[in-house]
């Protein structure tokens, strides 16, 4: 699965959008980009998938880049409850690390009143 | 559709002691990966199963072990525990015969070892 880069913090007013971004510049063909995101001693959440084409669902918005060498999530709203720790993970669709999500440090992202 | 669940929810106990955590997948889900997550090295896989086989295992020492049964509920085993052991642990389950299908997290449990 492709290795993924983050910034590890970012703060966001209320309100405004929240756009992180995600490198995975060793990604291969059939490998997804997942995103989850943790808040604060839960369980990780999952946020939303993507393969070529972007996708919107009613939590957030991905956008790939046309090279698949990086990828950035948008909240287009954010609110106080959009505070926590948001991972960005490659996926191999079918491949034989079955089960297995390879968390990275992920970004903070903190969204302020 | 119910979530992950997974109990008991706290749980403390002493070093030597062994301890068995428990995970009910989504209603129609087989495969249950389970991950530790501790401050140190956050979120690690220990290891998935589907349809009662293990498929999947992660770097732990063999003190940690699991099992599925037939209605893919899954437990893990911890035995001979140690400090370093004190984690939030986490099962995920998924539709399963892909390796590549969406994981839904249950709350976790969060163990101390004193």
């Amino acid at each position: 699965d492709a290795k993924t880069t983050q910034p590890p913090s970012m703060d966001c007013a209320e309100g405004r959008a929240a756009n992180l971004p995600c490198n995975h510049s060793t990604i291969s063909g059939n490998e997804y980009v997942y995103w989850y995101r943790q808040i604060h001693s839960q369980g990780p959440q999952y946020i939303i998938h993507g393969l070529k084409n972007n996708e919107t669902n009613e939590m957030a918005s991905l956008i790939i880049t046309e090279d698949r060498k990086s990828s950035t999530l948008i909240l287009p709203h954010a609110t106080l409850r959009d505070t926590a720790v948001y991972y960005c993970i490659g996926l191999n669709a079918g491949g034989t690390s079955y089960g297995k999500l390879t968390f990275g440090q992920g970004t903070i992202l903190t969204v302020h009143p | 559709k119910a979530g992950v669940t997974q109990t008991p929810r706290y749980l403390i106990k002493t070093r030597g002691q062994q301890v068995t955590l428990s995970c009910s997948p989504i209603s129609g889900h087989r495969s249950v990966s389970w991950y530790q997550q501790t401050p140190g090295q956050g979120l690690q896989f220990l290891f998935e199963y589907f349809s009662e086989t293990q498929r999947n295992k992660g770097n732990f020492p063999g003190r940690f072990s699991g099992r599925q049964f037939s209605n893919s509920r899954s437990e893990m085993n911890v035995s001979t525990l140690e400090l370093g052991d004190s984690a939030l642990y986490l099962c995920a389950s998924s539709f399963g015969p892909a390796g590549g299908d969406t994981q839904y997290f249950g709350p976790g449990t969060r163990l101390t070892v004193l």
